[in-house]
């Protein structure tokens, strides 16, 4: 199994263009999330989703958009992206919400020029 | 809205030396879960604790939660240069999880 898989691993942008980050989970779960990691500001939760059909809003959401495709995929999009969005992006899922841990995908490092 | 507090953001240390990070929270936890990142890779699950007051111990590494549920440790006895990368806490419950800001650990050989 090859667990949490993203795509891109890096990525280079210019300010005002867009790009999906694509997760993929070949673990069954139900739970799926994106975080970004920025130096001494540890994991904000973007968004997340707790099952199929759902998403919700976590503590950074602004400038982003998610899309739960199916129960393996979980995209996230930066319709116009901006110098502040350039971090660490990790996807993540776990069998269900805040109960079960989590296993993260190997992170896409995203610099917006 | 919750928040888990983690102290020190750094520690160094000799190898050899004991090392020790602190979580709390601002409420009540369903269950505290700990997790490693080496430099330039993941966060990578180590342990849950869900019981008021539980140890659990990983070979050197010592894991506990507070009688009230609101904090936790995690202690390393004799790190190893194996031992470098940040380590978080992360409080479970109800909602998604809410991560500390981590301790960064380098250990000096």
């Amino acid at each position: 199994n090859a667990g949490v898989t993203q795509t891109p691993k890096f990525q280079v942008l210019k300010t005002g263009q867009s790009m999906t980050l694509q997760c993929a989970q070949d673990m069954n779960h139900n739970s799926m999330y994106w975080y970004r990691q920025d130096p001494g500001m540890g994991l904000r939760l973007i968004y997340y989703s707790a099952s199929e059909g759902t998403t919700d809003k976590g503590e950074v959401p602004n400038g982003y958009n998610v899309s739960r495709l199916n129960k393996r995929e979980f995209s996230l999009r930066l319709e116009s992206a901006a110098p502040s969005q350039t971090s660490v992006y990790f996807c993540a899922s776990s069998a269900v919400g805040g109960h079960r841990h989590q296993y993260f995908g190997a992170g896409t490092r995203l610099s917006v020029l | 809205g919750q928040q888990v507090m983690q102290i020190p953001q750094y520690q160094h240390v000799q190898e050899g030396e004991d090392f020790t990070t602190y979580c709390n929270s601002s409420t009540t936890l369903s269950n505290i879960q700990w997790y490693k990142q080496r430099p330039g890779g993941h966060p990578v699950f180590l342990i849950q604790l869900v019981k008021s007051g539980e140890v659990k111990k990983q070979k050197r590494l010592t894991f506990q939660f507070g009688e009230a549920k609101k904090n936790s440790s995690l202690h390393i006895t004799a790190t190893q240069t194996t031992d470098v990368g940040t380590y978080f806490c992360a409080g479970g419950g109800n909602t998604p999880l809410v991560f500390g800001k981590g301790t960064r650990l380098s250990v000096i050989a």
